[in-house]
């Protein structure tokens, strides 16, 4: 049974690029979320994509963008990169009726230079 | 104010010793709470539930205390795989969003 997968593991831009990110979630799960960690910090939500929409949203601006398919999988699109969007991607996924139990990818770690 | 607070460490503890970190939140309507370990590098992974009444899960213990808004970890006899981050998660359920805090390192030393 996989677990949730998350593509690619590494990848640099720099400032003004789009980076998109992929995640498949694990059997089962139909919810994906979607968190940004910057070194030393706790993961931040960016936003929750369920049926295909987006259905929580953190405080992240516009530039962050997501879609969800119908085999559940996601992206993560963030357009106009700065140097501060330099972070680690976590994806999770649970089932809809969780309260609290997600299930994570090892993560895409971006550097924007 | 942060949402949740924790505690950013690191907690450096000799093996075998008995180390508790705690969590506040701020949100008084906030319904469950969660412990996460974060190994280095690595993705969070749930370390347990915490319960009103308190629950325990072989050497880890975890309380909540509504009315000061805390919930706590207490690890018994620690190992030195013990040494992770771990990360206070608070769910509100006015908004469905897990509320993260910045982690507690801990470092356990032979």
């Amino acid at each position: 049974d996989a677990g949730v997968t998350q593509s690619p593991t590494h990848l640099i831009k720099t400032r003004g690029q789009q980076v998109t990110l992929r995640c498949s979630p694990k059997s089962g799960h139909d919810t994906v979320s979607w968190y940004q960690q910057a070194l030393g910090q706790g993961p931040q939500f960016i936003f929750q994509y369920y049926e295909e929409e987006e259905r929580q949203r953190g405080n992240f601006p516009d530039r962050f963008s997501g879609h969800q398919f119908p085999n559940y999988s996601s992206e993560l699109n963030v357009n106009a990169l700065l140097l501060g969007d330099s972070a680690l991607y976590l994806c999770a996924s649970s089932p809809r009726t969780t309260t609290g139990e997600l299930f994570f990818g090892e993560g895409s770690r971006l550097t924007v230079l | 104010r942060k949402e949740v607070e924790q505690d950013p460490g690191p907690f450096n503890v000799p093996e075998g010793a008995t180390v508790a970190f705690n969590c506040t939140y701020s949100n008084s309507a906030s319904q469950s709470f969660f412990w996460y370990r974060q190994d280095c590098r690595k993705e969070p992974k749930l370390l347990m539930s915490v319960y009103s009444s308190g629950n325990e899960d072989g050497r880890f213990t975890a309380q909540l205390n509504r009315a000061s808004q805390y919930i706590s970890l207490l690890i018994r006899d620690s190992k030195l795989s013990d040494s992770a981050t771990y990360l206070c998660v608070v769910n509100e359920y006015s908004n469905y969003q897990l509320i993260w805090g910045a982690g507690t390192k801990l470092i356990i030393k032979p």
